[in-house]
């Protein structure tokens, strides 16, 4: 398997502009997470979802944030208008179990709001 | 919510000496502990994990100590090599019905000076 794969792997846009990250998790793996990584907060967990369906979307900062998983194959992370402090590293996770199993990682998007 | 304390914040140490990275939580519930490291440019990567009901456990040069009682557990990295730099973090589990929710410690930048 491929692992996880995201897309943009870097981005930059500009304030106001609509952002669309995209994660396609490992093949089986019912679980997915969107992360966000700054040096001032670390590691912060978004949203996952269990078999498409958002579980625990409290980590999602405000309304302009939404996330979405048509599929078991693919989710996407939008944000809409972005914000310099949007500006991060975003990762999607993904894992086949609800109990104590490896979560897998991607390669991640830097976003830039400029 | 569960929250994860994780010291020290950078860690310097001579190629083959030993380093050791120290994590608190807060939720007594918590029952499944990964380590993940982190190199630059990449998403993190489960290293080694340990469950509530193993006070200790050893991967070659790795290994993961845990007190429950204390609600603390420990990375213990000996004979450090250069490949070992990297950015180390702590994570916390506790499952619950509907999913398995990480909660990620600071990090520690880890770096071996040759």
């Amino acid at each position: 398997d491929a692992g996880v794969i995201q897309s943009p792997r870097h981005e930059v846009t500009e304030m106001g502009q609509e952002v669309t990250l995209r994660c396609k998790p490992i093949s089986g793996h019912d679980y997915l997470f969107w992360y966000r990584q700054t040096m001032m907060r670390g590691l912060e967990l978004l949203i996952y979802f269990n078999n498409n369906v958002p579980i625990d979307d409290s980590g999602m900062p405000e309304d302009r944030f939404s996330a979405k998983m048509p599929n078991a194959s693919f989710s996407t992370l939008k944000i809409q208008p972005s914000e310099p402090r949007d500006s991060a590293v975003y990762f999607c996770a993904s894992s086949y179990d609800r109990g104590q199993s490896e979560q897998y990682f991607g390669p991640g998007t830097r976003l830039t709001v400029t | 919510g569960e929250n994860v304390e994780q010291h020290p914040s950078t860690l310097s140490v001579q190629e083959g000496d030993s380093a050791v990275i120290k994590c608190t939580y807060s939720d007594s519930a918590s029952n499944y502990f990964p380590w993940y490291k982190q190199e630059l440019g990449k998403g993190p990567q489960l290293i080694i994990d340990i469950r509530s009901n193993v006070g200790e456990k050893k991967d070659q040069r790795i290994a993961v100590t845990l007190n429950k009682t204390a609600k603390h557990f420990s990375l213990h990295i000996t004979e450090t090599q250069p490949e070992d730099s990297a950015v180390y973090f702590c994570a916390a589990l506790r499952i619950k019905a509907a999913g398995n929710k990480l909660t990620f410690g600071g990090g520690t930048r880890v770096l071996v000076k040759p």
